[in-house]
């Protein structure tokens, strides 16, 4: 079965630069969710989005934009990097927004900054 | 505000033996409530859920979870842990927010260990 796609798996950056992740949900999934996860740390929410539209926001900080095309692949874009921005990051996608969908996560990808 | 929570970072069984790993929530109406599994360097599997209906739901991988509305506990649970369970285990709770839409919160996470 189709999983959700993200890319990179890992990506090293330096501080101040911009990176981009990329995520392709499940075939059929229309609500795409971004998740960081530090060291150590439980995942934390950082945006949501529904049928192309961002439907809810958590903690993600300015430097951070992503946006839901029109496959409904979805790209979080990062920067002025910080070394605190190293962590895993994670997509999942689910059928609709509401209701009790379960959440289908990725692999996630790495970011590290030095 | 909604939350979970599980109040303990590790949790240590010996093989075969029952294992049980802790989560209570705070929730605004009916809560939706989810298990996930995290291996090392991978993502979140999805265990299990509840919505409604009977208090025991059944998972993935022989796992089993009580929904407790009185003490609001979602303990997660197996009546024989094997080595291959050992990981990092996540209550989470879906949120609905002003404008409708859901996401869903995690806990902080229980390392669990069995030894052989």
């Amino acid at each position: 079965a189709a999983g959700v796609i993200q890319s990179p798996r890992h990506l090293i950056k330096e501080k101040r630069e911009t990176a981009t992740l990329k995520c392709y949900p499940i075939p059929r999934h229309d609500t795409v969710y971004w998740y960081q996860q530090g060291p150590g740390q439980d995942p934390q929410f950082l945006i949501s989005f529904y049928e192309k539209m961002q439907s809810d926001k958590g903690s993600i900080p300015d430097r951070f934009s992503a946006q839901q095309f029109s496959d409904y692949h979805s790209e979080l874009n990062m920067s002025s990097l910080e070394l605190g921005d190293s962590a895993l990051y994670f997509c999942a996608s689910s059928p609709t927004v509401s209701g009790a969908n379960v959440l289908t996560f990725g692999a996630g990808s790495r970011l590290t900054v030095l | 505000a909604q939350s979970v929570a599980q109040p303990e970072d590790q949790v240590n069984v010996a093989e075969g033996n029952p294992l049980t790993v802790k989560c209570t929530y705070s929730v605004s109406g009916n809560p939706y409530l989810f298990w996930y599994v995290q291996y090392p360097n991978r993502g979140l599997q999805f265990l299990l859920k509840y919505i409604t209906g009977d208090n025991l739901v059944k998972g993935s991988y022989g796992f089993e979870a009580e929904f407790n509305k009185s003490q609001t506990s979602f303990h997660l649970k197996k009546p024989s842990a094997l080595v291959s369970d050992s990981a990092l285990y996540f209550c989470a709770v879906r949120v609905i927010s002003y404008s409708s839409a859901s996401k869903i919160i995690f806990g902080s996470g229980t390392r669990l260990s069995i030894r052989p």
